[in-house]
């Protein structure tokens, strides 16, 4: 049973365009949610958090987006650049116990 | 370099046979934590280990897995008996506070 979801495997963005990488969750319980970003050969690099108190987010050219009530989290990168390519994993914590999606691959075409 | 490291980083090995997998953590982190990443899917939580608390150990697979931190250094995931089904990347990952984890590269299992 996924309590994290990424439903899109891929997204092909334009330099300069804003990416949007999208997860949904079902724990209510969830109390801290974090996005990772993945290089090939690589482990998760940490990028972002959000506690469950807040609805946004913001580091740069990254923002958190969420959506307690539709149990909905974004990652906004804008201006994405062809360095951003990689895979995106979103995580949500409860009790101490980290749950994950499947990722998402974010291309960014120059 | 101070981050997290593991080795091997890639092991091949044959069905029935045990493998171990270790871990180094980020000197003076206190939580170290297993996951496994299987072709295609996410991140997969096996274990978690806080300073010197018991070991939350609800997310192994089976009993033919274990894992043993001696304080708050070195990891060890074993799998014994090894099944192709095991055949995944394994990642390590240390943090000191709050939520914020540390990984390592991890190691590629193949069991052939």
């Amino acid at each position: 049973d996924q309590q994290v979801k990424q439903n899109s495997p891929s997204l092909s963005v334009q330099e300069g365009r804003i990416s949007i990488l999208n997860c949904d969750y079902t724990n209510s319980m969830f109390d801290y949610f974090l996005w990772y970003k993945k290089y090939p050969a690589e482990g998760p690099t940490f990028l972002i958090s959000i506690s469950s108190i807040k609805d946004k987010n913001e580091d740069g050219r990254f923002t958190v987006f969420l959506n307690k009530s539709a149990k909905h989290l974004s990652l906004h990168i804008v201006p994405s650049q062809p360095g951003d390519s990689a895979v995106y994993f979103c995580a949500a914590i409860s009790f101490n116990k980290f749950y994950f999606g499947s990722g998402t691959k974010l291309n960014v075409k120059p | 370099g101070a981050g997290v490291s593991q080795s091997p980083s890639n092991k091949v090995t044959e069905k029935g046979k045990d493998v171990e997998l270790r871990c180094d953590p980020i000197s003076g982190h206190t939580a170290l934590y297993w996951y496994r990443q299987r072709l295609g899917q996410g991140l997969e939580f096996l274990i978690y280990f806080q300073g010197n608390s018991a070991p939350d150990k609800s997310g192994l697979p089976s009993d033919r897995f274990s894992a043993e931190r001696t304080g708050e250094s070195v990891s060890t995931l074993t799998i014994q008996r090894t099944q192709q089904e095991d055949s995944a990347v394994y990642l390590c990952a240390s943090s000191l506070r709050g939520y914020e984890q540390y990984f390592g590269p991890g190691t590629r299992l193949t069991v052939t």
